[in-house]
């Protein structure tokens, strides 16, 4: 079964650093999302991205974070100047432009902002 | 703007219980529904799907109705196992735009 791979599975960065969470999305897909959960807490909409642009965004994704599809796989996450309270999992999806809406999540990464 | 809102957990079972975990939401227009999984450690797992009134989405025992008339979307399980311990995300989508999730319920089932 396709899958949406995450890399790194776990990140540890020093506050004020630039990080990149990186997604392969599944192949045939259109449509691609962030996420993220902080530990014990809901998941959370970030960002929505089609035809190489954001498509939707939430009030959390603010100037510190972009996202961008270098080449035709890849699709990351950046956050510019990690907080302590971006520590959290980090999970991408993407989903087709069949009538069912199936979106598929990866495993996640899980972000430590020490 | 849309919302979900799911029964707080934890919900402690014994292996072989019957299982609800109550979700209803709130939306503007007609929207998909699903249910997600998440093992620990793990990430979020497709459960189940329903994207219209009166679908019902069904997988490894686990089932759950569009009732459109109460916006509910309940999960129901007849037996549980020890391995179905885990959090239950309730979710909604419309016209497929973003995954709106609720809160999440931990299930925890006793052998």
């Amino acid at each position: 079964e396709p899958e949406v791979t995450q890399t790194p599975s776990h990140q540890v960065t020093q506050m004020g650093q630039e990080v990149i969470l990186r997604c392969v999305p599944i192949s045939n897909h259109l449509y691609f999302y962030w996420y993220r959960q902080i530990l014990g807490q809901k998941v959370e909409f970030l960002v929505s991205f089609y035809n190489n642009e954001i498509s939707e965004k939430s009030e959390i994704f603010d100037d510190q974070f972009s996202v961008e599809r270098p080449d035709g796989s890849n699709f990351t996450l950046k956050i510019r100047s990690t907080k302590l309270e971006d520590s959290a999992m980090y999970f991408c999806a993407s989903r087709g432009q069949t009538g069912d809406y199936g979106y598929t999540f990866g495993s996640g990464t899980r972000l430590t902002v020490v | 703007g849309d919302s979900v809102t799911q029964m707080e957990g934890p919900v402690t079972l014994s292996e072989e219980a019957f299982l609800t975990i109550n979700c209803t939401y709130t939306a503007t227009g007609y929207p998909s529904l699903f249910w997600y999984v998440q093992y620990p450690g793990e990430g979020l797992q497709l459960l189940l799907k329903a994207t219209k009134a009166d679908d019902k989405g069904s997988n490894k025992g686990f089932e759950a109705t569009y009732r459109k008339e109460t916006t509910s979307f309940h999960l129901e399980k007849g037996s549980v196992q020890v391995s179905d311990s885990a959090v239950y995300f309730c979710a909604l989508s419309e016209r497929g735009n973003k995954l709106v999730f609720g809160a999440g319920t931990i299930l925890r089932v006793k052998s």
